[in-house]
């Protein structure tokens, strides 16, 4: 199957400072990629679609100026925590879809995810 | 709005018995249905897709998608301790953003 891979694996920082986390799709090329978030011992949920050359779509309830998000390339996205505080520390995990050309065949593959710690 | 169904769990299967996890979804319309596997701490692993009725089989795993009645399911034959996992069933329609269930816990105990 594909390949998505993410940077960093983890990361721990201050409250107050920003972090970027880079979503790679490795051998195909990706139009949309996705960033979920999760809690421990809860769902992943969807927090923006992030689209090559347009600006992501986010979920209700996510705010899009402390959750920025850049999709540069046809293989790269990146999301960029501002600000952090404690309360964002969480497993942050990418998506990418990879497009099969059929008719509602497109296949997403996850990132191994980042698990980010704001002390 | 578009739902994804699981039984949460957890579902304890006996080591070489074959594990049965059941998804139902709401939109008549859905194309695509994917179950992910995702271990403690880590993102979720694709390990099957189906797209039309009937079974697909992969190894020990079968999928199994009947449209009519808005189902989805998928067996693990002869499961082994490191199946025990969480399953996400995933429903799609075209190019949409996926609809995931909150997945079901599985154990197999050995």
């Amino acid at each position: 199957g594909a390949v998505v891979s993410q940077h960093p694996s983890r990361v721990i920082c201050k409250s107050g400072t920003s972090v970027k986390i880079e979503c790679r799709s490795l051998d195909f090329q990706a139009t949309t990629m996705f960033w979920y978030r999760q809690f421990p011992k809860q769902s992943l949920m969807l927090m923006a679609t992030s689209n090559e050359g347009s600006k992501a779509t986010y979920e209700q309830g996510v705010e899009k100026d402390k959750f920025l998000i850049n999709h540069a390339s046809l293989t790269l996205s990146t999301l960029t925590v501002t600000s952090a505080h404690p309360e964002d520390s969480s497993f942050y995990i990418c998506s990418a879809r990879e497009v099969s050309g059929g008719a509602g065949t497109d296949t997403q593959y996850f990132g191994p995810g980042t698990r980010l710690t704001v002390l | 709005q578009k739902e994804v169904e699981q039984n949460s769990g957890p579902l304890s299967v006996p080591e070489g018995a074959i594990a049965s996890l059941n998804c139902t979804y709401s939109d008549r319309g859905s194309q695509s249905f994917f179950w992910y596997r995702q271990y403690s701490g880590k993102s979720p692993e694709l390990i099957m897709s189906i797209y039309s009725n009937g079974d697909k089989e992969d190894g020990r795993f079968t999928a199994q998608l009947n449209k009519a009645s808005q189902y989805v399911s998928l067996l693990i034959r002869d499961s082994q301790p490191s199946d025990s996992a969480t399953y996400l069933c995933a429903v799609g329609f075209g190019n949409e953003k996926l609809t995931f269930g909150t997945g079901t816990r599985l154990t197999i105990i050995p």
